[in-house]
């Protein structure tokens, strides 16, 4: 079994959808959650990064980190074409060398 | 200020031929990573370093070896590419520090035919 699994998608809504992106991950020792975002034959860009359980917003985008379930969101409000892309959690414990294990991604589009 | 960057872009091997990725960071970061990326699969992690002269093996390490010479270079090697090695490689840098971003940079697309 993966330690993070994200859900697969792909995913295609109209613009100014609100779209709702999770991952689960089964080691508890995990305490910085990761978003980034990849855009077709670019690298990965970090989105947003959380520390602990709680919501984080950043515009229109909100984290969220539920450590009790080990479940992690990020929504994304009023979404627009721009906003199309892979998307992919990442995580990482306090040690290991700053090490990230990563979801497989899920591929959003948003279509005008 | 560049950021990461990878030399090739792009690459063509015939199976057991060798080559080395080149990955050049400007932010004086002392944690660097190479991961590779397949279609459908998230980053795994081939080999990272946490200084100049320190290496050590990720997820995915068999096939692959690495260098850090110099504090702002990470070079991957493949000694005798195989088809499995098609795939994106990217590489990352980050501060010292559990808390602190991976920058990575726009990736390098490899295939072994």
């Amino acid at each position: 079994q993966k330690e993070v699994e994200q859900d697969p998608g792909p995913l295609s809504v109209p613009e100014g959808a609100i779209v709702s992106l999770n991952c689960t991950y089964s080691n508890s020792a995990f305490q910085y959650f990761m978003w980034y975002r990849q855009y077709s034959r670019k690298g990965p860009e970090l989105l947003m990064y959380t520390y602990s359980s709680g919501n984080k917003e950043d515009g229109r985008f909100t984290a969220q980190v539920d450590k009790s379930s080990k479940y992690i969101s990020l929504f994304i409000r009023d979404s627009q074409p721009s906003d199309s892309a892979t998307y992919l959690c990442a995580m990482k414990t306090g040690t290991n060398a700053g090490k990230s294990t990563f979801g497989d991604g899920t591929t959003l589009t948003v279509k005008p | 200020n560049a950021g990461v960057t990878q030399t090739p872009k792009f690459r063509v091997l015939k199976t057991g031929q060798s080559m080395t990725l080149l990955c050049a960071q400007d932010m004086n970061h002392e944690y660097m990573y190479w991961y590779r990326q397949d279609p459908g699969m998230g980053l795994r992690l081939i080999h990272y370093s946490v200084g100049e002269g320190t290496t050590a093996k990720g997820e995915v390490p068999d096939g692959y070896n690495v260098s850090r010479l110099k504090k702002q270079n990470f070079l991957l090697g493949l000694e005798s590419a195989a088809p499995s090695q098609t795939s994106v490689y990217f590489c990352a840098s980050s501060l010292a520090g559990w808390d602190t971003e991976a920058f990575f940079g726009q990736g390098t697309r490899l295939t072994v035919v």
